[in-house]
């Protein structure tokens, strides 16, 4: 019940493409749910966050997905770009909890010039 | 604002030796978390600190591990003997009291060998 699932676990894409990175959660206390873009060498850096009272958020290229009905959420990057190329990881929380986060697997990114 | 710190980096060591990494948080910043990331996984909470005191070490190995923050501030993990298994990333992160936005450090790549 503690598990987010993560697909896909890489995914190529043509500059100015969509990207779409999929998570799904079975815990239903959970109720922030963050994504993390991660560079080679570099610890995780958040990117988007979304708590599940709305259905979308924006900012900038970035997109959160929410549907609360499906325990599934997602990330849409817009107009892709080579320099967005990393890894991407989901995680889902209890906001009244300790504020443990537990991750995806992760989603490898390459954007192809 | 300066961020989460590290260090060392990198470490080698062989198994069965000991290795401690360090932590310093972002200022003000009450809640602490050490997360070890195997390649290819989604980090993994070994130990929360709140201030001195621990929240949450469900997931440490205590017969090996050991983690500690004196004047709750820097932090310390210790591993103590390492196997091989233990060859991973170990992410520091930290957050505001009661926020859930974690910040990451740029983590201690450990090879155990």
């Amino acid at each position: 019940q503690q598990q987010v699932k993560q697909s896909p676990q890489s995914l190529i894409v043509q500059k100015g493409g969509i990207s779409i990175i999929n998570c799904a959660y079975e815990n239903t206390a959970f109720d922030y749910f963050p994504w993390y873009q991660q560079f080679p060498g570099k610890g995780p850096a958040l990117l988007i966050a979304i708590r599940p009272d709305v259905s979308e958020k924006k900012e900038g290229r970035f997109t959160i997905s929410f549907n609360k009905s499906a325990k599934q959420f997602s990330l849409h990057i817009m107009d892709s770009q080579p320099g967005d190329s990393a890894t991407y990881f989901c995680a889902a929380s209890k906001i009244s909890n300790t504020g443990k986060l537990i991750f995806g697997q992760g989603t490898t990114l390459q954007v192809k010039p | 604002e300066a961020g989460v710190a590290q260090s060392p980096r990198y470490k080698i060591i062989e198994k069965r030796q000991s290795v401690a990494f360090w932590c310093n948080p972002i200022s003000g910043h009450a809640t602490l978390y050490w997360y070890q990331q195997i390649l290819g996984q989604g980090p993994k909470l070994l130990i929360q600190f709140q201030n001195n005191g621990v929240v949450d070490d469900s997931q440490l190995p205590k017969d090996r591990f050991s983690a500690e923050r004196l004047k709750g501030v820097d932090s310390t993990l210790k591993i103590q003997p390492a196997k091989l298994e233990d060859s991973a990333v170990y992410l520091c992160a930290s957050s505001l009291l009661l926020q859930n936005e974690q910040y990451f450090g740029p983590g201690t790549r450990l090879t155990v060998t």
